[in-house]
């Protein structure tokens, strides 16, 4: 597709469940990031992939989140034994530049842990 | 505090009205200024992109950044009721670790016929 993709749109979950959370890229671009966007909260930054070198990890709230990129194009962003804080949307990104802000951002995927 | 401070609204103003949205921030560091425009249910956009101090204009936006002030704007001249929409400001520092960006929280902005 042209623009990034995110699925599932929308996830209900129970609390103390793993969800998985899928984003697919603009074809091309190098740089993937994934944000957390809670209401009432700008964009919370998680991680950040580049090429082939290691993941920024910075940004991930607690052990519980990880997130791992394959062949350097579709990326998973795995939230083990869900909370109730971790309710929000999740947005990736992508982007085929490092020197401007242009990040291109799919839909998102709206958690809700019950 | 967080680094980025933004009044999240809501604003509601009348169809052609001149709209001033801002951000301040406290990172000396920062060097990129960006304002997405992010409408409901969707993803955020880019808007506009300034770096450094100074202003830009595109169409009916201009951006504006005053780093001695460390407080940047974005207005919005003859708005329009399809420019209802949260604007998110954000920025980055001069470096070369990607464009892990810091957002505000947003300003809705409601434009009304």
């Amino acid at each position: 597709g042209a623009g990034v993709s995110q699925s599932p749109s929308n996830k209900v979950t129970e609390k103390g469940k793993d969800v998985e959370l899928r984003c697919d890229p603009i074809s091309g671009h190098t740089a993937l990031y994934w944000y957390r966007q809670s209401l009432g909260q700008g964009l919370e930054f998680l991680i950040y992939f580049q090429g082939n070198s290691a993941p920024d990890k910075s940004g991930l709230p607690s052990d519980r989140f990880s997130a791992e990129r394959t062949g350097g194009s579709v990326s998973t962003l795995t939230i083990q034994r869900t909370q109730q804080e971790d309710s929000a949307v999740y947005l990736c990104a992508s982007s085929s530049r490092r020197d401007t802000g242009e990040l291109f951002f799919g839909e998102g995927s709206r958690l809700t842990v019950l | 505090q967080k680094e980025v401070e933004q009044d999240p609204g809501p604003l509601s103003v009348p169809e052609g009205a001149i709209v001033s949205l801002n951000c301040t921030y406290s990172n000396s560091a920062f060097q990129y200024f960006m304002w997405y425009r992010q409408y409901s249910r969707k993803g955020p956009e880019l808007l506009m992109y300034t770096y450094s101090s100074g202003n830009k204009e595109d169409g009916r936006f201009t951006a504006q950044v005053d780093k001695s002030s460390k407080y940047i704007s974005l207005f919005i001249r003859d708005s329009q009721p399809s420019d209802s929409a949260t604007y998110l400001c954000a920025m980055s520092p001069l470096t070369g670790g990607g464009n892990k960006l810091t957002f505000g929280t947003g300003t809705q902005l409601k434009v009304e016929l």
